[in-house]
């Protein structure tokens, strides 16, 4: 079966700029993740979706960061201005059940950086 | 919050067995993941354990104690290729959040 999708790979901003990012899940997978991974860090949850209703969203800077999934399937993520702490790779992750023991799987990653 | 701790960084020797530690807070845990990263890749899946006790899987296995709030991922018969960093992740009742420690850097060495 296809993975998780992520576009782009790599994306070079100036701070104050805006960015997006894509995420295609696995197909049948409810539950969606955002995650943003900082060098030398594990990664840290920024928003997760059941279908397309958002779960927890606790940790998203939601003064500039935002996040919808259409329809329950694809999913984006917008920094809107950027800085340069956001600087960060960008995971999706994907898995068929919000509780419980649903193994995630990783997209390769969108790595942003912030000039 | 759900903290999770974990050493920052290991070393060992290619051959020999390494014991990577991970406690997290039990309050609404709903089961403990092992994910091996490589420099520039994602993370890839492990194990899973949400009943106390091992499980072995190859040369990886995973422990845990969930009145403990610890559990422990062992690599044996290290491989070169072994070195990467090493997330454990817990996930949680409230809508089955997953949560991330820093990860463990191994270095595996000749």
């Amino acid at each position: 079966e296809a993975g998780v999708a992520q576009s782009p790979r790599y994306k070079i901003i100036e701070k104050r700029q805006s960015v997006a990012f894509w995420c295609n899940p696995i197909s049948g997978h409810a539950t969606l993740y955002w995650y943003q991974q900082i060098l030398g860090q594990g990664p840290k949850l920024l928003i997760q979706f059941q279908n397309n209703g958002v779960v927890d969203d606790s940790q998203l800077p939601k003064d500039r960061f935002s996040a919808e999934r259409l329809k329950g399937v694809d999913s984006t993520l917008k920094i809107q201005p950027a800085k340069l702490e956001d600087s960060a790779v960008y995971l999706c992750a994907s898995s068929l059940v919000g509780e419980g023991a649903a193994e995630a799987f990783f997209g390769q990653g969108t790595r942003l950086t912030v000039v | 919050g759900q903290n999770i701790d974990q050493p920052t960084e290991m070393t060992a020797t290619e051959g020999a067995i390494v014991q990577i530690n991970c406690t997290y807070q039990t309050s609404g845990f709903n089961g403990l993941f092992w994910y091996q990263q490589h420099a520039g890749e994602a993370p890839t899946f492990l194990s899973y354990n949400v009943l106390d006790g091992l499980e072995e899987k190859g040369r990886f296995s995973s422990f845990l104690s969930r009145s403990k709030g610890y559990s422990y991922l062992l690599l044996k018969e290290l491989q070169m290729k072994d070195s990467a960093s090493y997330l454990c992740a817990s996930i949680y009742n409230q809508g089955g959040k997953l949560i991330f420690g820093q990860g463990t850097e191994l270095s595996v060495k000749p």
